[in-house]
């Protein structure tokens, strides 16, 4: 069951540019809404989260936008940096559909100096 | 404090092979789940455990199967490898539902 579509699949961007991640879910029960960072070799870190009580969060550089109606939430990278070249995943979640992520198919980005 | 622990971080095995693959959680956290990484098929849940038990199941054969102790460290085992098992899996742990859950790096597993 797809649950959750994410792109695009790859991203370039030059450093001081801004990168964009979409995300669109179906099931209406998630209310956590992640994504997460995974530099090859490692495993996946949390880098911002959201619940469905606000409609935008910004933490340092990074910022998320979610849209409920349209079942949708974005990652904004603001200043993209080489080192935030990696692969981004979105993971939402439900209280009441068991301690399980629902892995988008993750976004690889590249930042060119 | 100290991160999710998994070990081995690789393992090679041949097909028909029985392997078992061990992860210590955050203290503090009683819930681990596990993940299957592919290139093909991306992070896959596999199940996950509260308190020793299995609250949770994804879509995988019987021959993946998991257990947790009282001191919350978990294992999954898989059994009759098959080439398609080849994947880095991962740990995850976390306090309750719905929360942040912090990942290990994983064991690449590779069956031949």
């Amino acid at each position: 069951q797809q649950q959750v579509k994410q792109s695009p699949q790859s991203l370039i961007v030059q450093k001081g540019g801004i990168s964009i991640i979409n995300c669109a879910y179906e099931n209406t029960a998630f209310d956590y809404f992640p994504w997460y960072q995974q530099f090859p070799g490692k495993g996946p870190a949390l880098l911002i989260a959201i619940r469905p009580d606000v409609s935008e969060k910004k933490e340092g550089r990074f910022t998320i936008s979610f849209n409920k109606s349209a079942k949708q939430f974005s990652l904004h990278i603001m200043d993209s940096q080489p080192g935030d070249s990696a692969t981004y995943f979105c993971a939402p979640q439900g209280s009441n559909t068991g301690n399980q992520f629902y892995f988008g198919t993750g976004t690889s980005l590249t930042v060119i100096p | 404090k100290a991160g999710v622990t998994q070990t081995p971080r690789y393992l090679i095995k041949t097909r028909g092979q029985q392997v078992t693959l061990s992860c210590s959680p955050i203290s503090g956290h009683r819930s681990v789940s596990w993940y299957q990484q592919t290139p093909g098929q991306g992070l896959q849940f596999l199940f996950e455990y509260f308190s020793e038990t299995q609250r949770n199941k994804g879509n995988f054969p019987g021959r993946f199967s998991g257990r947790q102790f009282s001191n919350s460290r978990s294992e999954m085992n898989v059994s009759t490898l098959e080439l398609g098992d080849s994947a880095l899996y991962l740990c995850a742990s976390s306090f309750a539902r719905a929360t942040e859950a912090f990942f290990g790096q994983g064991t690449r597993l590779t069956v031949v």
